[in-house]
């Protein structure tokens, strides 16, 4: 069974850090995407990686692929009370046969920034 | 435009009665996805329908019965549903599920559907 573990679970810091959330496994993705999800509301897709080595940037938001591409990482810098959700991160498996094929989650970061 | 609708919003239902749940995008995606999530865990899958077939069915309860009318729309008819069955249902769409392109994995998702079972 593939997983994508994704850490720290919980998060809770000040206004104006700087924090960084993981996800990694052993499988290979064919591509990698974050979600950010408020509380009674649906996942917002953030971004998607392909490429291994990748970095994209989204305002103060940082995504990076593992040049495996079997981990990515999201940092936020000078975080924000507005920047206070669920991230999630999913991979998409293209190595299962296609009638299977699905996005396998992380159990996601629950951020809180105070002001 | 990269919506998906929900309706209704809120549902609190019975356990013997039956109700449905709607959802609708127009971006000409052909592959839909019925969630079911807990508070403060990821969503977890139950149906695919891709270009309007079952697809997909993670050995969900036969108490959920989804449809898929037409291209755009997705229902999940419930019936006899149970209080564990409590949780936020949502809808999402992709361009296509055997990501014949690399955005076609990217599911948008619906406001979602807060269910109650009482």
């Amino acid at each position: 069974t593939q997983l994508l573990e994704q850490s720290p679970q919980f998060l809770s810091i000040q206004e104006g850090e700087n924090l960084t959330v993981y996800c990694n496994s052993s499988s290979v993705f064919s591509s990698l995407q974050w979600y950010r999800q408020e509380p009674g509301e649906g996942p917002v897709l953030l971004v998607t990686v392909v490429t291994g080595g990748e970095v994209k940037k989204l305002k103060r938001l940082t995504f990076q692929f593992g040049d495996a591409r079997k981990d990515s990482s999201l940092h936020i810098t000078a975080a924000q009370p507005g920047d206070t959700g669920l991230y999630l991160c999913a991979g998409a498996d293209a190595g299962t046969e296609k009638d299977n094929r699905k996005l396998i989650w992380g159990l996601g970061t629950s951020l809180a920034v105070n002001p | 435009d990269t919506e998906v609708t929900q309706t209704p919003k809120h549902l609190v239902m019975g356990m013997t009665n039956k109700k449905s749940l709607k959802c609708e995008q127009h971006m000409g995606h052909r592959a839909m996805y019925w969630y079911k999530q807990k508070a403060k865990k990821p969503p977890e899958l139950m149906f695919v329908y891709s270009y309007e077939k079952l697809s997909i069915n993670e050995s969900v309860p036969s108490r959920f019965s989804p449809e898929c009318p037409n291209s755009s729309l997705l229902n999940l008819h419930l019936h006899a549903l149970q209080p564990e069955d409590s949780a936020l249902y949502l809808c999402a769409s992709s361009q296509d599920q055997f990501g014949t392109g690399v955005t076609s994995y990217e599911q948008y998702f619906g406001p979602g559907t807060r269910l109650t079972v009482t």
